[in-house]
């Protein structure tokens, strides 16, 4: 099971950390994906990171803007995006999988408005 | 980066019909290629993985076939369960999405 954080409010220019905690199994075993799909779009994937390694794998779009971190100590991994725009608007999941190819468990979803 | 063209974008059936949606993506792809059912409010959910094969759990209603650059993703007998939009996804290296397809339930 992913349980993310709550909703975001931010203005333009701001920044957003969110957690997703893993519990029920080995959280260093999977590979943790977020994605993100703004109001009315379909899914747009933005990257992953080893929960075993720590690497990760940006879209070259979010390079200098996103950072995905975990915690193996309390089983989260984390997602910051920078410098929020308006069409940062969006809800962000995050999904783990053995592998980077299909993302097997989701998050529910924290809903980020940006907005002046 | 490879593109994924979805069709159609929208279908209506009613129950008990065989739904087909197809996805084709720009560059051979092996079978590295999933599908994904999301309801209204709620986070995407696996339902095919590597073109083919059921996730655990997933009615054996829902199939998929394909490899290379062509993909079909079928509801052999249409449930009121399944008003979903699905997706198909493909790996490699990069993630990347369809378009999407609006099943509705006449």
């Amino acid at each position: 099971q992913l349980v993310q954080s709550g909703a975001e409010m931010k203005k333009p220019g701001a920044s957003v950390k969110v957690s997703c905690k893993a519990s029920g199994y080995t959280f260093t075993s999977y590979i943790i994906s977020w994605v993100r799909q703004a109001p009315g779009q379909g899914p747009e994937w933005m990257g992953w990171i080893s929960a075993y390694s720590g690497n990760t794998e940006n879209v070259q779009k979010f390079q200098g803007r996103v950072t995905m971190t975990t915690d193996t100590s309390t089983s989260t991994a984390y997602m910051e995006l920078r410098s929020l725009r308006a069409d940062d608007t969006a809800v962000y999941y995050c999904a783990s999988g053995a592998s980077s190819s299909k993302l097997d468990h989701w998050g529910q979803g924290t809903l980020v408005t940006v907005s002046s | 980066d490879i593109q994924m063209t979805q069709s159609p974008s929208s279908l209506s059936a009613s129950i008990g019909d065989r739904v087909t949606i197809t996805c084709q993506a720009s560059q051979d792809i092996s079978n590295f290629l999933n599908w994904y059912q999301q309801k209204p409010g709620k986070a995407p959910k696996l339902l095919i993985y590597d073109a083919s094969n059921l996730e655990t759990g997933v009615p054996s209603r829902f199939s998929g076939s394909g490899s290379g650059t062509d993909f079909t993703f079928t509801i052999s007998s249409l449930q009121p369960e399944d008003n979903a939009t699905y997706y198909c996804q493909q790996y490699d290296g990069v993630l990347t999405f369809g378009g999407g397809t609006k099943v509705e339930i006449k």
